[in-house]
């Protein structure tokens, strides 16, 4: 069965700090890999999404970047962090070309 | 006007209630539907899955689209204080291989004891 994991839970970090988020599926080949933001009570906003390796698009412009280094490995990435960057990061996985996606636990980051 | 619209809440309902939850969205290409609970600080998994018109039943919940009137909608029978989370739904057109999905903005769900 297929599994996402997401790293660190929770992460307090001062502006102008860099970050680092990353996310690994287990059990599956070439899946179609997002970030996405959700502020309080707020929906899902879509941040990146990438349908290969070293493949990736942007939704939102903003001081965020994702990477794709490995198949099964998305990271996302910031140099200074901003105190609008403070929110609830998920990362999904979807079978190449299906509409399903499938969430991770999330990242609850606060940068203060 | 957004492409999928879901009214936020909150919506409090007693115990064993039978609840109504709704999305409206107005690309007439979307075929695929899902609906996503989210309990508090966790992730959303997915519920329910519906491709094109029509019902589809798990368990206490059922899922119905009406393409006609691009409306979407998940029951709740027999409601419990465990269904209280946060409720969104998605969808898509299918139409690229990027499987991204629309979401609404989710509709919060407290089921009282």
């Amino acid at each position: 069965s297929q599994t996402i994991h997401q790293w660190p839970a929770t992460l307090v970090q001062p502006v102008g700090s860099p970050l680092s988020l990353e996310c690994t599926v287990e059990g599956t080949s070439n899946p179609n890999l997002y970030w996405y933001r959700q502020a309080a009570g707020r929906g899902l906003q879509l941040l990146f999404y990438s349908v290969g390796i070293g493949q990736i698009s942007s939704e939102v412009p903003q001081n965020l970047s994702a990477s794709r280094p490995q198949d099964r490995q998305f990271i996302l990435s910031s140099k200074k962090l901003l105190l609008s960057d403070s929110g609830f990061y998920l990362c999904a996985w979807s079978v190449y070309a299906k509409e399903t996606q499938y969430f991770g636990p999330g990242t609850r980051l606060l940068v203060l | 006007q957004k492409e999928v619209e879901q009214d936020p809440g909150p919506l409090s309902v007693p115990e064993g209630a039978i609840v109504s939850l709704n999305c409206t969205y107005s690309n007439s290409a979307f075929q695929y539907f899902m609906w996503y609970r989210q309990y508090s600080r966790k992730g959303p998994e997915l519920l329910m899955y519906t491709y094109s018109s029509g019902n589809k039943e798990d368990g206490r919940f059922t899922a119905q689209v009406d393409k006609s009137s691009k409306y979407i909608s998940l029951f709740i029978r027999d409601s419990q204080p465990s269904d209280s989370a946060t409720y969104l739904c998605a969808m898509s057109d299918g139409s690229s291989n990027t499987g991204k999905l629309i979401f609404g903005q989710g509709t919060t769900l407290q089921v009282k004891p």
